[in-house]
């Protein structure tokens, strides 16, 4: 069965230290994989994405990934974290076999970033 | 500005009482979903649409319906909202199939029912 994995539903960091948000994924076939940023009373907001290529992938708000196939993983990062990060982080998988068209989403971790 | 909308943002009503969200894009995509989110399941999935009049359920879909006759409208029915269907709706859209973008989320509708 398809899955995806966040194993921390929350994640203290203090400003100006690095954070990593973990993500752990299950599926058949190539995975692309996807994180989302969710503010309060907001929706999803796209971050990053790992398609092909380049393991490292690089995104907005200066936030990166890193796809490892043999943990099949997908961390994200950020080598110095803001106040203004704290929010609900989703990872998601599209999955390319089975059902095409499907998006599988973890349970979300809260980041908090303290002053 | 591209962007998908849904109304209403917040509806409080009684079990029972019929209530439609309507979902609208403005980006020409092809695919159309619904989402269900609940503290600690994070996303699941209600109904999807790879395009006009072609609709599938997705994993959560008992209590819903959905329509497609126009490509920017995805509509979410409740023919008969019950209390377990108090949730944070999201509506998303992305280009066609075989591409490999990202979904875009509307700003969500907060439902009650009780």
């Amino acid at each position: 069965a398809q899955s995806v994995a966040q194993p921390e539903d929350q994640v203290n960091v203090a400003e100006g230290n690095p954070l990593t948000v973990k993500c752990t994924y299950s599926v058949s076939g190539n995975p692309y994989l996807f994180w989302y940023v969710q503010y309060p009373n907001r929706g999803l907001q796209f971050l990053l994405k790992y398609i092909t290529g380049d393991n490292l992938v690089k995104g907005s708000y200066g936030f990166e990934a890193e796809f490892n196939k043999s943990q099949t993983s997908f961390h994200l990062k950020k080598p110095s974290a803001l106040v203004s990060d704290s929010a609900l982080y989703f990872c998601a998988v599209r999955a390319l076999r089975d059902n095409f068209n499907k998006f599988y989403f973890g349970s979300g971790t809260k980041l908090n970033v303290k002053p | 500005e591209a962007q998908v909308t849904q109304n209403p943002r917040y509806l409080i009503t009684v079990t029972g009482k019929k209530l439609t969200v309507t979902c609208s894009q403005n980006m020409n995509h092809e695919y159309m979903s619904w989402y269900r989110q609940d503290p600690g399941l994070g996303l699941r999935q209600i109904y999807y649409s790879m395009n006009v009049e072609v609709t599938d359920k997705g994993d959560v879909p008992e209590g819903y319906k959905v329509s497609r006759k126009e490509k920017r409208n995805f509509p979410l029915i409740l023919e008969s909202p019950s209390p377990n269907q108090t949730s944070l709706y999201f509506c998303a859209s992305r280009p066609g199939q075989t591409n490999t973008g990202e979904l875009f989320f509307g700003e969500g509708s907060r439902l009650t029912v009780l």
